[in-house]
């Protein structure tokens, strides 16, 4: 059964470091890979999605790597914001979205 | 325009009612979900349909009951609501591999 994995729970960070999220999943057989994020008392907003043949995917300050020998994503957020502030969730697709726990966000002005 | 709007927004019910949420996705998708969302912020797929047909169906109590009259609706009926049942519950779909559009989430109290 897949099991997908956040490191760290949360991370809180001044404004203008880099973020690294990390994501791990144990079955390697997914069609793709997908980040969100979610606010407080929000929905889920897609920010990137990463198919299986895909190495990485970048929009703006973000990028997401995938490498699925070894069953990891790294979302990195270059310059973190205030508004950067949310959490962040890995799933991975395989029969439905699995997904993780999520890592909470927290960007100090 | 919404492309995934669920209603309601909130639901605040006694045990033992039974209760309705509606989904629609205006995205022209062939999948739609249901998902919950429970006090820890984990997210857990409960149903998937594609074209009108069920393709998932995780282990939920039969109480829950998902229906989809059209490709572009999925509605999720509750009976005989439990306490255990209060979550925020997400509507999502998508087409094929791709992106997963969700809905902004019905928050379910069970008094």
């Amino acid at each position: 059964k897949q099991e997908v994995t956040q490191i760290p729970a949360a991370l809180s960070v001044p404004e203008g470091e880099n973020l690294v999220l990390n994501c791990s999943f144990t079955d390697s057989a997914i069609y793709n890979l997908q980040w969100f994020r979610q606010d407080p008392g929000k929905g889920l907003t897609s920010l990137l999605l990463i198919q299986s043949s895909q190495r990485e995917q970048t929009s703006g300050r973000l990028n997401a790597s995938l490498d699925k020998s070894s069953g990891r994503s790294t979302l990195y957020i270059a310059a973190s914001q205030p508004g950067d502030s949310a959490t962040y969730l890995c799933a991975v697709l395989r029969t439905g979205l699995q997904f993780g726990a999520g890592t909470q966000v927290v960007v100090t002005p | 325009d919404t492309a995934v709007s669920q209603t309601p927004k909130y639901l605040v019910t006694q045990m033992g009612n039974d209760k309705s949420i509606k989904c629609e996705q205006n995205l022209g998708h062939d999948t739609m979900y249901w998902y919950k969302q429970d006090s820890k912020k984990f997210l857990k797929i409960m149903f998937s349909y594609n074209n009108k047909e069920l393709i998932i169906n995780e282990t939920v109590p039969n109480r829950f009951s998902p229906k989809s009259p059209d490709k572009a609706h999925l509605n999720l009926h509750i009976n005989s609501l439990e306490l255990g049942d209060s979550a925020v519950y997400f509507c999502a779909s998508s087409s094929q591999t791709e992106k997963l559009f969700f809905g902004s989430g019905t928050q379910l109290s069970v008094l």
